[in-house]
């Protein structure tokens, strides 16, 4: 069945340049969150939505960093101004409804930040 | 607050038996575990919602102690498959719904 996609897998930017991440949760979920993983580590939690609605983004690092989810589907991680502190892994995960019941990842997308 | 795994690491012998520990300074509303093989995307384990609960799938199980806030993950008879990393992540009762991950534990089957 069709899982969390996200796109692209890979992105390499140069410092200084904006970044928009792609997230397709499985059809039907509710909860969408945005986790940033630095190698080696366990995923941070960055940001969370029911539905299109942005209920808690305590996690975004800077006010470069900006999500949305317009249609309550397809959500967009958007970095403005990349550092090269940015370089990490951005997984998207979704849930079924929004209590803490399991949630799917995506594969992720690796940015680097050159 | 990060919650603890221990060990960092481990080394087995296909069929041997490992505990994977976590542990959080807060008080816990869930435990969800998590098995992440490189360069993929976190693989749902199991999740633990009630204080003492236990849950099972083949050799793999895992327990909740709520009062200590400890959670541990069993792996029994262990196959090769099962090399990864895993991750225990927390949720409060505060913000059930984002997950607070460990620094993750290395398992290493070999045959």
């Amino acid at each position: 069945g069709a899982g969390v996609s996200q796109s692209p897998r890979y992105k390499v930017a140069k410092r200084g340049q904006d970044v928009a991440l792609r997230c397709d949760p499985i059809s039907g979920h509710v909860s969408l969150f945005w986790y940033q993983q630095a190698l080696g580590q366990g995923p941070e939690f960055l940001t969370y939505f029911q539905n299109e609605a942005q209920l808690d983004k305590s996690g975004l690092p800077s006010d470069r960093f900006f999500a949305e989810r317009p249609e309550g589907s397809v959500s967009t991680l958007k970095i403005q101004r990349t550092q090269q502190e940015d370089s990490a892994v951005y997984l998207c995960a979704s849930s079924i409804s929004g209590r803490p019941l399991e949630q799917y990842f995506g594969p992720g997308t690796r940015l680097t930040v050159t | 607050q990060q919650p603890v795994q221990s060990p960092q690491a481990v080394i087995l012998r296909e069929g041997e038996d490992a505990v994977i520990n976590c542990s959080s300074s807060k008080a816990l509303y869930s435990v969800h575990w998590y098995r992440q093989k490189h360069g993929e995307a976190p693989v749902f384990l199991m999740i633990l919602l009630k204080g003492g609960e236990q849950k099972g799938h083949e050799k793999i199980s895992a327990s909740f102690n709520e009062k200590k806030q400890q959670s541990s993950l069993y792996l029994t008879a262990s196959q090769l498959s099962y090399s990864g990393t895993y991750f225990c992540g927390t949720g409060s009762a505060n913000s059930g719904y984002a997950l607070n991950f460990g620094k993750g534990t290395s398992l290493l089957v070999t045959p």
